[in-house]
């Protein structure tokens, strides 16, 4: 099975750097992404790891650590619009072909003045 | 935008109801996800179709149940209805069947039951 943790609520202030992390346990790792998602709208696609390492996209960066089972979603020059849910998703493979995505509960992120 | 859409935004029914919801894939998208998000569970993968076929099945009731039709559109049959269904149904589609892709989401679809 699975086990995913990120926590449950975050709060920081605008212009500032917040890191939301996540562990997870899983038996057949093909992959981690982030989405991030406002109250009520669908999920949106921020980053992805399969290494080890940090991928840069613009203001945000992911991290990976296959080893640890860690990966932290960093956000840089927070702006109000980036109050949200989180989601850290963990990708593995089945027996017998695919692969399953299995989600986070979610870091909820509020951005204060 | 992301080029999924799903009907009906919204819908009310009652216990022992059925309902039907449906999806449409990106354009060239062969694979369609369903997901089950309620206030305490988080975002749930209920099932995978890809090009027709059953890919992957993960947390799906015997009362629910969905097909992927050869125009690639799918639908996802919810029946006999409890108060606990009530939650976001999320339609996701991506290239191909194996997963290694970015999934694209739906608006989804709000199902309150009464």
């Amino acid at each position: 099975g699975q086990n995913i943790d990120q926590p449950t609520e975050m709060t920081a202030t605008e212009g500032a750097i917040v890191q939301i992390n996540c562990t997870y346990q899983t038996s057949g790792f093909n992959g981690l992404f982030w989405y991030q998602q406002h109250a009520g709208e669908a999920p949106t696609f921020l980053s992805y790891n399969v290494l080890d390492g940090l991928e840069e996209k613009g203001r945000f960066s992911s991290f990976l650590s296959r080893s640890k089972g860690y990966s932290y979603l960093l956000l840089k020059e927070l702006q109000m619009k980036d109050s949200a849910s989180y989601l850290c998703a963990v990708r593995d493979r089945l027996t017998g072909g695919g692969n399953k995505l299995t989600f986070g509960t979610g870091t909820q992120l509020k951005v204060e003045l | 935008d992301s080029g999924v859409t799903q009907t009906p935004k919204h819908l009310i029914t009652a216990t022992g109801q059925r309902v039907t919801l449906r999806c449409s894939p990106r354009s060239g998208d062969l694979s369609v996800y369903w997901y089950q998000q309620s206030l305490d569970q988080g975002l749930q993968f209920l099932i995978q179709y890809y090009n027709g076929e059953e890919r992957a099945k993960g947390n799906i009731l015997e009362r629910f149940s969905a097909q992927q039709f050869p125009d690639l559109h799918s639908e996802l049959n919810l029946s006999s209805l409890e108060l606990g269904d009530s939650a976001l149904y999320f339609c996701a589609s991506s290239v191909d069947g194996t997963g290694e892709n970015e999934q694209f989401f739906g608006p989804g679809t709000r199902l309150t039951v009464l």
